[in-house]
């Protein structure tokens, strides 16, 4: 089965200061990967994903992550994080039918 | 933009009881899924369904646990006999499935809580 890891539970970052968050994952073939984040008392939403091709996927509010299968990893990055970051950030791969699997999540603290 | 809804917002019930979750995913979608996220732990699939049938079910999702899709739009989540620690936030979810699209768009989920 596959499995999702995301190494660190919390990150706090200075507002302005550049981010990246972990997500390693073990799957045999080519994953589906996605970010989702989550607000607090809010639901999923979608950051980004990666289905094929190129291999840095941009995403929504000035989010990209890289997939590197040399390194069974997806991380989320952005360049200058804002205090309306500040949410907690799954990593998550699609197993064969459909179904997703998350990490544990990643807490971001932004610190102005 | 079309999104997922659900209601209640918020769900209390006493151990033993019948609750339905209801969600209305997005239209022209075709898979719909229910996770789970007990507080503090990650998010957990519970079941897939597609074409008026279960997909796939977790270990989870065991028969205390139903799902259906009474109309065209609606689709909901029963469990028949609650248990504390059935206590969680209960996400529904959609995607097209097609291969250009199996992004998979959540609702705000239902924090049910068990007393």
């Amino acid at each position: 089965a596959q499995s999702v890891t995301q190494p660190d539970i919390h990150i706090t970052v200075s507002e302005g200061a550049s981010l990246e968050l972990r997500c390693n994952y073990s799957y045999g073939a080519t994953p589906y990967l996605f970010w989702y984040v989550q607000s607090p008392g809010q639901g999923l939403q979608l950051l980004l994903k990666y289905f094929s091709g190129d291999t840095l996927v941009q995403g929504i509010k000035g989010f990209e992550a890289e997939f590197k299968r040399s390194q069974s990893s997806f991380n989320l990055r952005k360049p200058s994080v804002h205090w309306s970051d500040a949410a907690e950030y799954f990593c998550a791969c699609m197993e064969y039918g459909n179904k997703l699997v998350f990490g544990a999540g990643t807490i971001l603290r932004v610190k102005s | 933009e079309p999104e997922v809804t659900q209601t209640p917002s918020h769900q209390v019930t006493q151990m033993g009881q019948e609750v339905i979750l209801r969600c209305v995913p997005i239209s022209n979608h075709l898979y719909f899924y229910w996770y789970r996220q007990i507080l503090g732990q990650k998010v957990e699939f519970l079941v897939s369904f597609y074409n008026n049938e279960i997909s796939e079910k977790s270990e989870i999702f065991d028969d205390q646990f139903s799902v259906e899709r009474p109309d065209g739009s609606n689709f909901t989540l029963k469990i028949r006999s609650t248990k504390l620690e059935d206590s969680a936030m209960y996400f529904c979810a959609s995607t097209k499935g097609s291969a250009e699209s199996y992004e998979q768009y959540f609702g705000p989920g239902t924090r049910l809580t068990v007393t």
